[in-house]
């Protein structure tokens, strides 16, 4: 079984400074991985995802993560935030053979002006 | 319509009333699924449909019963609920029941009196 944990609840910062949200994962077999992003009383949304290839994955509204196959990781970046980024972020893994999503308990990123 | 869409977005109901939830998807997917969101609790999967047969069911209460007439519709059916029922109700959809992405619908708001 696969299993996810997301290492910040809260992430609060300003306008225009980088952002980093940690996510790492356990699994005895290859996963594909997911960052999606709710806003406040709406549905989540797929922002990237890596199933293979290359380890960086740029995704939309600026967003990258970078799997790290050897530290078990899958962080989330982005080199400089807007007020409208300001949602939670949920981690999600799954066995690349075929099982279902799981979901990471979700960070709260807070974007100050 | 594209996507996934879910009625009513908002829902205010008794104890003793009896309502249901709706979900549509229009991505010619296989596979439906409902999750239940409470306020800091992580997302919990509820149900899961693959070809229009229920394959799997998280112990959950009988007051809450799910009902898949094809693959694009999903229906939550509830009867005498608790207050701590209470929550956003998502209902996602993936192309198959396992390794790939899921999308969501903007969800139900269900208040509970």
């Amino acid at each position: 079984a696969q299993s996810v944990t997301q290492l910040d609840s809260q992430v609060p910062v300003f306008e225009e400074a980088p952002v980093e949200l940690r996510c790492n994962y356990s699994s005895s077999v290859s996963v594909y991985l997911f960052w999606y992003v709710q806003y406040p009383n709406q549905g989540l949304q797929l922002l990237l995802k890596y199933l293979s290839g290359s380890t960086l994955v740029k995704g939309i509204n600026g967003f990258e993560a970078e799997f790290n196959k050897s530290q078990t990781s899958f962080h989330l970046r982005k080199p400089s935030v807007h007020i409208s980024d300001t949602a939670e972020y949920f981690c999600a893994v799954s066995a690349a053979s075929g099982s279902r999503l799981t979901f990471g308990e979700g960070t709260q990123l807070t974007v100050n002006p | 319509e594209t996507g996934v869409t879910q009625t009513p977005r908002h829902l205010v109901m008794g104890m003793t009333n009896k309502k249901s939830l709706k979900c549509e998807q229009h991505l010619g997917h296989n596979a439906m699924y409902w999750y239940k969101q409470s306020a800091k609790k992580p997302l919990e999967l509820m149900f899961v449909y693959s070809l229009e047969e229920r394959v799997e069911n998280n112990s959950v209460p009988s007051r809450f019963s799910p009902e898949c007439p094809n693959s694009s519709h999903l229906f939550l059916h509830l009867h005498t609920l608790q207050p701590e029922d209470s929550a956003l109700y998502l209902c996602a959809s993936s192309q198959t029941d396992r390794g790939r992405e899921q999308f969501f619908g903007p969800g139900t708001r269900l208040t509970v009196l």
